[in-house]
């Protein structure tokens, strides 16, 4: 089965500073990976994603995702944050080997809050 | 395209009784997914179909959980009855293939007192 773990409930940084909100992950097979953002009373929008190729992966906004395989990894990073980018986030994986379900798996989300 | 629309917004019912909540998937999108958001559980996959057909419902809570796709441009989730503990935001995604994102809808936010 696989799943997706986001080890922090809560991030705090100032504004200006670099943030990163963490995400590991677990499948049998080959993950696919996402971030997506949720503000309040809204839908989930999707940041961006790792399919192949090069480990950082740049989105939307100005974040970016590096992959770890070794570390079954999959942070979210933005060198500068600004208080609009407070938000709720979710990372997710679909694992795509052989005989999976495929499902999207979604963690637990982390709420990052950036103080002016 | 509009993106994924969900209908209605909000919903408040009494204890027992039937809801639907319904689903217009993004033109062309092949995958279709419904989630269930709550503060205690957070983000639940339901089910979710492929080209109309069921692939994994294992996520309903109950039988009083249906979901329904009877062609590619529509979705239903039906609760019957319906439960205080049922009350959520639920959140209806699809996607184009296995390998790129779901795009979500806004969300139905039910109430059932």
């Amino acid at each position: 089965a696989q799943s997706v773990a986001q080890p922090e409930d809560q991030v705090n940084v100032a504004e200006g500073n670099p943030l990163t909100v963490k995400c590991t992950y677990s499948v049998s097979g080959n993950p696919y990976l996402f971030w997506y953002v949720q503000y309040p009373n809204r839908g989930l929008q999707f940041l961006l994603k790792y399919i192949t190729g090069d480990n950082l992966v740049k989105g939307s906004y100005g974040f970016e995702a590096e992959f770890n395989k070794s570390q079954t990894s999959f942070h979210l990073k933005k060198p500068s944050a600004l208080v609009s980018d407070s938000a709720l986030y979710f990372c997710a994986v679909r694992d795509m080997g052989a005989g999976s379900a495929r499902q999207l798996t979604f963690g637990s989300g982390t709420q990052l809050t950036v103080l002016p | 395209d509009a993106g994924v629309i969900q209908s209605p917004r909000h919903e408040v019912t009494e204890m027992g009784q039937e809801v639907t909540l319904r689903c217009k998937p993004i033109s062309g999108h092949d995958y279709l997914f419904w989630y269930r958001q709550t503060m205690m559980r957070g983000l639940e996959l339901l089910i979710y179909f492929n080209n109309n057909v069921p692939i994994d419902d294992s996520g309903m809570p109950e039988d009083r959980f249906s979901a329904k796709m009877p062609n590619a441009s529509f979705s239903t989730l039906k609760i019957q009855p319906s439960e205080p503990r049922d009350s959520a935001v639920y959140f209806c995604a699809s996607s184009a293939r296995q390998a790129t994102e779901a795009f979500f809808g806004q969300g139905t936010r039910l109430t059932v007192v």
